[in-house]
């Protein structure tokens, strides 16, 4: 397997842009989680799925963010408007039992 | 709130040296505890993890302690080498679900040559 594949790695958008942030988790893994990080914050779990069910969206910081799995294999984060303080690197992870697999992650970048 | 801390937020370990990360958690109820480390640009990848029923687990040159009567956590590195240099990260699991899983703010390990 591939393992949890993002995309893009990298994205730069202007303030107001809609952004949205892609992930394929490992086939056959039934949790889902995004996660955020930066410098000051570190590591902070924004939403998980459990076979494609939002469980927990207690991270998600505000309404402009909202995570969707159609299917066992997508997800998207959408940031609508993003704002600068947005900036961060943008991780999804999945597992079927015990630890999370994470992809690479997707460095945005608001200007 | 309940948080997982880490003590030292840099190491720098010359190359052979044995390499101790240590974690504090603050939850009384958490049962899983996982080690990540992540490299520049990459994302966090499992190194070794224990339950909340055990106090050491073993791996390849990395052992994890528990000690649960005062919530500590440390990694062991044997033999550190430079490609260990990387930041650490330890998380706690909770609450029986797997979302729950809560991440340190990191170590940051140093290997000199």
């Amino acid at each position: 397997d591939a393992g949890v594949i993002q995309s893009p790695r990298h994205e730069v958008t202007e303030m107001g842009q809609e952004v949205t942030l892609r992930c394929k988790p490992i086939s056959g893994h039934d949790y889902l989680f995004w996660y955020r990080q930066t410098m000051m914050r570190g590591l902070e779990l924004l939403i998980y799925f459990n076979n494609n069910v939002p469980i927990d969206d207690s991270g998600m910081p505000e309404d402009r963010f909202s995570a969707k799995m159609p299917n066992a294999s997508f997800s998207t984060l959408k940031i609508q408007p993003s704002e600068p303080r947005d900036s961060a690197v943008y991780f999804c992870a999945s597992s079927l039992a015990g630890y999370a697999f994470f992809g690479q992650g997707t460095r945005l970048t608001v200007v | 709130g309940e948080s997982v801390g880490l003590h030292l937020p840099t190491l720098s370990v010359q190359e052979g040296d044995n390499s101790i990360i240590n974690c504090a958690y603050s939850n009384s109820a958490s049962d899983y505890f996982i080690w990540y480390k992540q490299e520049s640009g990459k994302g966090p990848q499992f190194i070794i993890d224990i339950r909340s029923n055990m106090d050491k687990r073993q791996g390849q040159r990395v052992t994890v302690l528990l000690n649960k009567t005062v919530k500590h956590l440390s990694l062991q590195i044997a033999a550190t080498q430079p490609g260990d240099s990387a930041v650490y990260f330890c998380a706690e699991n909770y609450g029986g679900s797997q979302g729950n899983l809560i991440f340190g703010k990191g170590t940051k390990l140093s290997v000199k040559p």
